[in-house]
């Protein structure tokens, strides 16, 4: 069974960091991309971040880029968010989710629970 | 990026009625089209990929249909368990964007 775990959320103020972590089990890890999508209180989805199965290409939104990086471990079925310079407008729930292949322009089939991150002055 | 705009933004339906919601993309996306269910303070949870293939184990009375810019999304017959969010997903091109969703009571 697929298990998708988010880990790391919490309070930080604008300008500060958090890293988001999300470890997966129940699939062969290092063949699917993992992606970040957050979710605004009462707002749509919005993509974040994604990453290959070789986490060798990583993907941000315009409104992440330079602030926000991905990398994994496939060793240990983990992918983590390095959320830098924050603003109070990354609040929002971050879901952690699998592709269906190994290119993040893919299906997301599978979904974590969703970590909160709050910011605020 | 790819704008994908959904209608209507809610609807009120009853049990046993036909569900439709339309998502129009900004551009052509072929069959790049994916449909997520979000129940209240839950995870999305994909539907139907490549614009009307049903994932395993999601019922029959879910169905997509479309191509190009032009896309539907069916309930045959709304059930209680149904209500909930939708959104379209494009999948064509980075970044990957989602509709505003439907809101479905």
């Amino acid at each position: 069974e697929v298990q998708i775990l988010e880990s790391g959320g919490g309070l930080a103020q604008i300008g500060g960091s958090l890293r988001l972590s999300c470890a997966a089990s129940g699939f062969v890890f290092r063949s699917y991309a993992m992606n970040w999508v957050r979710q605004a209180p009462g707002r749509e989805l919005e993509w974040v971040s994604g990453i290959t199965s070789g986490g060798g290409r990583p993907f941000y939104a315009d409104s992440v880029k330079g602030r926000f990086t991905i990398f994994r471990d496939n060793s240990n079925n983990m992918v983590n968010l390095q959320m830098n310079t924050l603003r109070a407008e990354d609040t929002a729930i971050y879901y952690c989710a699998k592709g269906r292949y190994g290119d993040p322009k893919s299906e997301l089939d599978h979904w974590g629970q969703g970590t909160l991150v709050t910011v605020s002055s | 990026d790819i704008q994908m705009t959904q209608s209507p933004s809610s609807l009120s339906a009853s049990v046993g009625d036909r569900v439709i919601i339309t998502c129009q993309a900004s551009q052509v996306i072929s069959i790049f089209l994916n449909w997520y269910q979000q129940k209240s303070g839950r995870a999305p949870k994909l539907l139907i990929y490549g614009a009307s293939n049903l994932e395993t184990g999601v019922p029959s009375r879910f169905s997509g249909s479309g191509s190009g810019t032009n896309f539907t999304f069916t309930i045959s017959s709304l059930q209680p368990e149904d209500i909930a969010t939708y959104y379209c997903q494009q999948y064509n091109n980075l970044p990957i964007t989602f509709g505003g969703g439907t809101k479905v009571e």
